[in-house]
């Protein structure tokens, strides 16, 4: 059974600061990491999507890793800002059949402060 | 815009009602999902459809239950509602060429 976990559960930085946030798997066999951002009360929105054959993904000033032997992922963020606060989910897509269900980290809460 | 809607945005039932969500796709993604997200926890896969025929289980009682019709919508049924089925839902929608999925804003669901 595919289990994911975020550390930290949350991170509180002042404004201009890069940070990483971390995601792990236990079962390496994926097919795909997903990045997600979700505002409070809102919907997911997509950020970055890493294929399993991929390191590195890039969209700016985020970047986001994959080290699938290691079940590890990062997510990479340059220059926070206020707007970034938000809650971060990583997911992972197993299989390689069109029935491959995302499963979720329970979330890395940021908060960015001015 | 991820081109997914869902409604209603908030709903609030009584324990034993039954509800009825509903989620709109873009025109060619023959494959929607539903999740459930409890408050402060990830998403939890419920099912999910692929041309109207479901192709994929969560750890769900069968009182979930779903539809997908032609037009790209799709429906969550939920039976004998439970306090804990209070959650955010989420309906998740992608093509055939595409892994990436496209979430809708969610309907908030309160069972009394």
């Amino acid at each position: 059974k595919q289990e994911v976990t975020q550390i930290p559960a949350a991170l509180s930085v002042p404004e201009g600061e890069n940070l990483v946030l971390n995601c792990s798997f236990t079962d390496s066999a994926i097919y795909n990491l997903q990045w997600f951002r979700q505002d409070p009360g809102k919907g997911l929105t997509s950020l970055l999507l890493i294929q399993s054959s991929q390191r590195e993904q890039t969209s700016g000033r985020l970047n986001a890793s994959l080290d699938k032997s290691s079940g590890r992922s990062t997510l990479y963020i340059a220059a926070s800002q206020p707007g970034d606060s938000a809650t971060y989910l990583c997911a992972v897509r197993s299989g390689g059949t069109s029935y491959g269900k995302l499963t979720f980290g329970q979330g890395t809460i940021l908060t960015v402060h001015p | 815009e991820t081109g997914v809607t869902q409604s209603p945005t908030h709903l609030i039932k009584t324990r034993g009602q039954q509800v009825t969500l509903r989620c709109s796709s873009q025109s060619g993604h023959n494959t929607v999902s539903w999740y459930q997200q409890a408050l402060g926890q990830g998403p939890q896969f419920i099912f999910q459809y692929y041309r109207e025929e479901e192709n994929g289980r969560g750890n769900f009682p069968p009182r979930f239950s779903g539809l997908q019709f032609p037009n790209y919508s799709s429906e969550l049924n939920v039976n004998a509602l439970e306090l804990d089925d209070s959650a955010l839902y989420l309906c998740a929608s992608r093509p055939d060429s595409l892994y990436e999925q496209y979430f809708g804003p969610g309907t908030r669901l309160t069972v009394t």
